[in-house]
């Protein structure tokens, strides 16, 4: 069975303190990563798509990476407005190629 | 640009009651969609999927229905709502199977 871990669970930063979330994953051949921010009361907002180890993807100041077991969002030097729940979510090669996503890490920047 | 509308944004239902969910997309043909639900601490656990008019496949066994009675239109039904229903419902769409996924603004549904 598929499964996708995202850590920590919460995590709760100072404005300009840069840091990591983790998505780890179990799956039975990976078609694509993604990452996505949601807002408290929102629907999810689709940040990026991964598809090899080794691939990076960058917006403002998250940055995206990939391991054949692995993903992290690096958040450089964040901002309050970059609270949020960010969640991890894989496309696989199953029967109905199905994305499975993670619980979530809920971030918090303070000023 | 594409838009992906869903509403109502609010919705308080008696155990018992029906229910319907509408969800429709602009500026995209031949949409894939996808119902949600998200509940409090778990992951979002996919309800039903289209691929086209008339084609819905489903992902978990409950008393909620789907049709697609228009390209872009896609609508979640129950006859009698239960307890367990209450959540967070969010619609998505995708240029195809699966790949990057759109989402709407969600409904708050409880179910008292």
């Amino acid at each position: 069975e598929d499964q996708v871990t995202q850590s920590p669970e919460a995590l709760r930063l100072q404005e300009g303190e840069s840091s990591s979330l983790n998505c780890s994953y179990t799956v039975s051949g990976l078609r694509g990563l993604f990452w996505y921010r949601q807002d408290p009361g929102k629907g999810p907002e689709f940040l990026f798509t991964l598809y090899s180890a080794g691939e990076e993807k960058e917006k403002e100041r998250l940055k995206a990476t990939l391991t054949k077991k692995e993903s992290f969002l690096h958040i450089t030097a964040p901002k309050p407005e970059d609270s949020a729940t960010y969640l991890c979510a894989v496309r696989t090669s199953g029967g109905y190629q199905k994305v499975t996503f993670g619980t979530g890490t809920k971030l918090q920047v303070i000023p | 640009s594409q838009t992906i509308h869903q509403w109502p944004a609010t919705l308080v239902q008696p155990v018992g009651s029906p229910l319907s969910l509408e969800c429709t997309v602009e500026g995209t043909s031949n949409p894939n969609l996808y119902w949600y639900r998200q509940a409090a601490g778990r992951g979002l656990q996919l309800l039903f999927y289209s691929v086209g008019i008339g084609q819905i496949s489903s992902e978990v066994p409950q008393n909620l229905s789907a049709s697609r009675p228009q390209d872009r239109q896609f609508i979640l039904s129950s006859k009698k709502l239960l307890l367990s229903d209450s959540g967070f419902y969010l619609c998505a769409w995708s240029v195809a199977d699966f790949y990057e996924q759109y989402f709407g603004p969600g409904t708050r549904l409880t179910v008292t």
